[in-house]
């Protein structure tokens, strides 16, 4: 069963770092998300991805953060002078459509500790 | 904004009994109404979805309801098993980009 791969599973930086999440969505998907989860919460929406740009953000995704799809496969996050409170489990997801809307597919996960 | 409130935040039950985890949403526009089961440290799994356009939807010993006037909608298993325990969490999805707006979840506990 195709699924959707995230790395790295842990990453543990320095506030003020900047960090790059790598997720490879299914292959024939064409819509990509990231959300995250801080610890014991909800999962939260950050940003969606359609034929190579930001279709909607959420007020989280401040310029801070940044998506991009570097080559065919990958999706990736850019969180840049990370905080303490970015701390959480980032979650990447695809799609295979949105007009009549589909299952998300969730990976894995990324987990950042800022320290 | 979107807005979907979830109840209760945690619910115990015997193995055996049934669970009932209920949702509202803000957005009237909203059309689609997945439920996710999340253990401990993985990924939410889609366990059932329902569509705007159906009022009921079962799978097994999970059923979903869908009230679109009251704006609520709710997860119902039957039949719970220790292995049910998990954070369950309701979504509401609105518009064109697929966007997910989560509930602050349910930890289910099934007591054997």
């Amino acid at each position: 069963e195709p699924e959707v791969t995230q790395t790295p599973s842990h990453q543990v930086t320095q506030m003020g770092q900047e960090v790059i999440l790598r997720c490879v969505p299914i292959s024939n998907h064409l819509y990509f998300y990231w959300y995250r989860q801080i610890l014991g919460q909800k999962v939260e929406f950050l940003v969606s991805f359609y034929n190579n740009e930001i279709s909607e953000k959420s007020e989280i995704f401040d310029d801070q953060f940044s998506v991009e799809r570097p080559d065919g496969s990958n999706f990736t996050l850019k969180i840049r002078s990370t905080k303490l409170e970015d701390s959480a489990m980032y979650f990447c997801a695809s799609s295979e459509l949105t007009w009549d809307v589909g299952e998300l597919f969730f990976g894995e996960g990324s987990r950042l500790t800022v320290l | 904004g979107e807005n979907v409130e979830q109840h209760p935040s945690t619910l115990s039950v015997q193995e055996g009994d049934s669970a009932v985890i209920k949702c509202t949403y803000s957005d009237s526009a909203s059309n689609y109404f997945p439920w996710y089961k999340q253990e401990l440290g993985k990924r939410p799994q889609l366990i059932i979805d329902i569509r705007s356009n159906v009022g009921e939807k079962k799978d097994q010993r999970i059923a979903v309801t869908l009230n679109k006037t009251a704006k609520h909608f709710s997860l119902h298993i039957t039949e719970t098993q220790p292995e049910d325990s998990a954070v369950y969490f309701c979504a509401a999805s609105s518009g064109n980009t697929g966007k997910l707006i989560f509930g602050q979840g349910t930890t289910l506990q099934v007591k054997p």
